[in-house]
This record gives structure tokens, C-alpha cells and sequence, in this order.
């Protein structure tokens, strides 16, 4: 079955540039997204179709995707970004596959 | 504006049954893929179903979940049998921006399931 790995943690000074990637198997050859979600609240949908932001999303946020690997780019960390992040994309076979999760921490 | 809210979650014994529920408001729920998405305490996200022309399931819950909608009433539903200490978790409804997206624009609030004696 198709997976997506992550790293756990993510560390990142207020201001600086994070970078969290999501590594699977041709991954540049489907679509991925990036989901966010803060403690205790349902996720957010923050990149689509690789690299679009939806409606609300600050510009901050940026994502790309090639090879195997997919990344997700905040720049200008600010302290209400930080949370947990999920990549995701739709397999033929496993369907809706979700990454397993990195944690941003703003220090 | 979208809404997708969840209820029916609650405390069942190993190999019981819930019926989970999402009343959608704000859009058409048979126009669009609709998702249930769980998360473990603790845990990331699991995707569990998919339903639009066609209802797909992940491997760990298929022959024992269900995936349902009920246009008249704008409902989407996932009937939970055999249940498992494994299937603790909040369970997500979740829909697709549109047709052939594969992605997920819009979640609920969740409600959360406990399987436990």
C-alpha cells in the first residue's frame, strides 16, 4: 500500500523560513496537499493540487512537488503557525493517503 | 456558507455497533465526495471512507463499515459494526471540493467514538 513519511518535528525561530517535507513513492507524479491542524481543532486545509493556496490561506504558506518528495514552505514563521501538519494525496489503490504528521514548533 | 457537523459518537463495547452522522448545510452533499477521516488520541490523521458515484474503504475497517448519505435529508452517515478498542478515535466528515479532487476542503467538528468494556 502507498504510504507518506514525514519528519516528527519541525523547529523554527519566529520570523525564519520553515521547510517540512513529505517523502513517498513517485509522489511528484499525483497531486498533494497540506493540511494544518492546531490543538483540539479540526484541520485546515492550507496548500491544494501542490503548490494553490485556498481562499484565506496568507501567502506565507507555499508547497511545491517533484520527484518523491512534496514540501510545504512557511516564510516569515509567525507564533499562530505553529502546529501539526499532514501531507496527503490520492493513490489508485490506497485511495486518500495521509503523511504522518510533523509537529512545528515556533521556539 | 459550508457546515458539516457530526454526531452519534459515544462509549461502546468491543464488538458493538454506532451509527455516526453529518448534517451538511450550505451546499448540496450528493453534488459533492464526501469523507470520513478518524484520528486516534494522540494520533494522525486515517482516512476510513469515501463516498460519491462510488463508496470506497480502507483496509482496516472494510467489511465492517459502512458508508451512506440520505439526500433528502442532506445527511452522510457511517454505520460502525464489530467495532474494535483500535477504533477509538474523533471521526471527521469531511468533503471534496469538487469532482475528482481527491482532496479535502472542508471538515467537520468531529465526534468522538470509544470503544472500550
Amino acid at each position: 500500500s502507498y504510504a507518506l513519511t514525514q519528519p516528527p518535528s519541525v523547529s523554527v525561530s519566529p520570523g525564519q523560513t520553515a521547510t517540512i517535507t513529505c517523502s513517498g513513492d513517485k509522489l511528484g507524479d499525483k497531486y498533494a496537499c497540506w493540511y494544518q491542524q492546531k490543538p483540539g481543532q479540526s484541520p485546515v486545509l492550507v496548500i491544494y493540487q501542490d503548490g494553490k493556496r485556498p481562499s484565506g490561506i496568507p501567502e506565507r504558506f507555499s508547497g511545491s512537488n517533484s520527484g518523491n518528495t512534496a514540501t510545504l514552505t512557511i516564510s516569515g514563521t509567525q507564533a499562530m503557525d505553529e502546529a501539526d501538519y499532514y501531507c496527503q494525496a490520492w493513490d489508485s489503490s490506497t485511495f486518500y493517503v495521509f503523511g504522518t504528521g510533523t509537529k512545528v514548533t515556533v521556539l | 456558507e459550508v457546515q458539516l457537523v457530526e454526531s452519534g459518537g459515544g462509549l461502546v463495547k468491543p464488538g458493538g455497533s454506532l451509527r455516526l452522522s453529518c448534517a451538511a448545510s450550505g451546499f448540496t452533499l450528493s453534488s459533492y465526495g464526501m469523507n470520513w477521516v478518524r484520528q486516534a488520541p494522540g494520533k494522525g490523521l486515517e482516512w476510513v471512507s469515501h463516498m460519491s458515484t462510488y463508496k470506497y474503504y480502507a483496509d482496516s475497517v472494510k467489511g465492517r463499515f459502512t458508508i451512506s448519505r440520505d439526500n433528502a435529508k442532506n445527511s452522510l452517515y457511517l454505520q460502525m459494526n464489530s467495532l474494535r478498542v483500535e477504533d477509538t478515535a474523533v471521526y471527521y466528515c469531511a468533503r471534496d471540493p469538487g469532482s475528482s479532487s481527491w482532496y479535502m476542503s472542508h471538515w467537520g467538528q468531529g465526534t468522538l467514538v470509544t470503544v472500550s468494556s
